[in-house]
């Protein structure tokens, strides 16, 4: 079946920096798209979602790019902080359910 | 806030033991859902269901079977636990069956099976 994939599995940020995290999908037909983070010991929660009618998504310091044509998503966190270090999984609907990537994971330094 | 309860953070199971991992949600929603979780393979679906005493099969459900009896309770049933079993496994509801719509994930049950 088709899968959703992420470009790095692990990204280190400098905290106060920005941070960008790329998932690129294969089903061109999805409409949906969701961002989770994992935090160690604990089950993914709800970033940011986007439907395929729109490009951008704005949430509280998250950002969610959709770029249709190259079938490419990305979440961008603004001044990355401590916090912020987790396992990010993108999804995509297909076929009445969501199907995950590999996740990214994400490392901030002080 | 919906809580998705996961009734055992931890479990040690020998090979050939017959195991339940037990998922409660209390928001009402129809869909419930079973992933398996291994480094670099992300979460991957064994089973759903969208309805009591409904389900579907998700991509990898060999080895695996599942129950709800009632509308909060998803059981995921190892008939024979064997070693390729160990992973951590997630429990999720949804409000509806769209796909179109998030999840929501218990906190996990890491299962070890020797």
């Amino acid at each position: 079946g088709e899968s959703v994939g992420l470009h790095l599995p692990t990204l280190s940020v400098q905290e106060g920096d920005n941070s960008i995290i790329n998932c690129a999908y294969s089903n061109s037909a999805s409409d949906y798209f969701i961002w989770y983070k994992q935090e160690s010991g604990k089950g993914p929660q709800f970033i940011i979602d986007i439907r395929s009618n729109m490009d951008k998504r704005q949430g509280q310091r998250v950002t969610v790019l959709l770029n249709k044509t190259v079938k490419h998503l990305s979440l961008q966190i603004a001044a990355t902080q401590p916090g912020d270090s987790a396992v990010y999984f993108c999804a995509e609907n297909s076929d009445y359910k969501l199907s995950f990537g590999a996740g990214t994971t994400v490392t901030v330094r002080a | 806030d919906v809580k998705v309860t996961q009734s055992s953070r931890y479990l040690v199971k020998r090979t050939g033991e017959k195991v339940f991992l037990e998922c409660v949600q209390d928001m009402d929603h129809e869909n419930m859902f079973w992933y398996r979780q291994d480094p670099g393979l992300g979460l991957r679906l064994i089973y759903f269901s969208y309805d009591v005493k409904m389900k579907e099969k998700g991509d990898i459900p060999e080895g695996y079977s599942v129950s709800r009896e009632k509308k909060e309770r998803f059981s995921l049933i190892l008939e024979s636990a064997s070693t390729n079993q160990t992973s951590m496994y997630l429990c999720a509801s949804s409000l509806t069956g769209t796909g179109k719509e998030k999840l929501f994930f218990g906190s996990g049950t890491q299962l070890s099976v020797l």
